[in-house]
Order: structure tokens, then sequence, then C-alpha cells
């Protein structure tokens, strides 16, 4: 079983269509995460929600908006959608929100969004 | 700021020959640190971390890194490397709890290795 899993793998798209991402852990864990990768393979965080509630959120355009519906999912939804929104969006979980030792990020396998 | 550099964007080895791949970090204090690897159309997989203690690190898949704290630097380094070693490896920099209770981690460029037969 995968531990973390995404869907779609792959979404081509025109622009100013609305999408949804979703991911979801087997894990067990109180913690997860969206980034971006761009281009250039730079990886940012979006987002994080730990037991459904919103820890981090970073300069992202309120066209994004994370959705928990319960602590093993959380979908990205992304409105309006523009050409530079193209990338790979990882969705990742941890046991939970704090920077201790055994506290370890698990990703999942990506999802490739292609804007035209 | 906290950052993350990978001054290599592309390496190229020979297989069995060995690998050194570079990453610098700025932080205020000893942050947690992380090697990952990204197969072509996988997810991340963590390699190896250093949150304390032993300053050389020992992971999977036969990886080592080195925490050097007068250079600022956490090397990954594979004494001989295989063909399914041909991957993205990022460096990573996480805050310790002293500055930060949220796992934030944030990522170097990469780097790519491709190996030559």
């Amino acid at each position: 079983d995968t531990a973390v899993s995404q869907t779609p793998k792959y979404l081509v798209t025109q622009m100013g269509n609305d999408k949804s991402i979703k991911c979801e852990q087997n894990l067990g864990h109180d913690t997860m995460y969206w980034y971006k990768q761009d281009s250039k393979k730079f990886l940012k965080i979006m987002f994080s929600y730990n037991n459904k509630e919103l820890i981090i959120n970073e300069t992202v355009p309120n066209r994004f908006s994370p959705k928990s519906p319960d602590k093993a999912h959380l979908n990205l939804h992304i409105n309006s959608l523009e050409l530079g929104d193209s990338a790979v969006y990882f969705c990742a979980s941890s046991q939970d929100n704090l920077a201790t030792a055994k506290n370890i990020q698990y990703f999942g396998a990506g999802t490739r969004l292609s804007v035209l | 700021a906290q950052s993350v550099t990978q001054p290599d964007i592309h390496i190229t080895v020979s297989e069995g020959a060995s690998l050194e791949l570079r990453c610098n970090y700025s932080y205020g204090a000893t942050p947690y640190l992380f090697w990952y690897v990204q197969s072509p159309g996988q997810g991340l997989q963590l390699l190896l971390k250093y949150f304390s203690g032993d300053t050389l690190v020992q992971g999977i898949k036969g990886f080592e890194a080195e925490f050097k704290r007068s250079q600022s630097s956490f090397n990954l380094r594979k004494p001989s490397v295989h063909w399914s070693d041909a991957a993205e490896y990022f460096c990573a920099v996480g805050p310790s709890p002293r500055y930060s209770s949220a796992s934030k981690i944030i990522f170097g460029s990469g780097t790519r290795l491709s190996i030559r037969p």
C-alpha cells in the first residue's frame, strides 16, 4: 500500500479552469503538506495542516485553497488556473508538526499540472 | 533568512566511481539537515538526516553525509555509485525546536546525478 497517494498523477487543463488534486495518507499522521516544484526543480512549501487545522500558509495566491476533511486527507483546489501554475505538486505527511528528530516527512509521487 | 545552496546543478560520474554532492546552508543555529532523492516520476525519499551527535551520518542505499559546522556544509557521499543512483538529489534544512515548532523544511534547488556506463 502506498503511504502517501496523490491523484491524479497528470493533469492537463486550460487557463481559467478550476481543478482539484487529492491526497491521502495511511500512515496515521497528524500533519500534511502541499509543496510546489517549479520547472527548475525548486521545491517550496505552500501549506501544512495539523489535525485539519491550518498551520503553515506561505505566500500563495488565494486561488489556491487547501481542504482537509479529516487528518488523513488534504486536497488542493485551484481556481482560475494560470499558466504560471504549471508545476509538479507534492503532498507530504509527518507524524506531527513539531521539529523533532523523529518527525520525518513522507512524500507522495507528485501531480504534474500543465496549464495550456 | 534560512537558505540551502546546492552549487552543482548536474553531475555525471562513471558507474563504480565515488560521489560527493555539495550542500551549504545558512541558518542562525544548528538546524536539522536532510538529504532526499527523487527518482524520475517519483516522490521524494529520505536518504538520511542529521539532528545531533555524530557528525557522520549513515543513510540508506550506501549513502553517508558529514555535517561540518565550520563550513556550514552537509555533503552527501557514496564510495561507489550504481546506475540506479541516477536521480535528483535535494538537500534540505529544517528548523531546530529552539526557533520553530513547525516542521517547515527548506529545500535546495537540487543536483541531478547522471551515471556514465
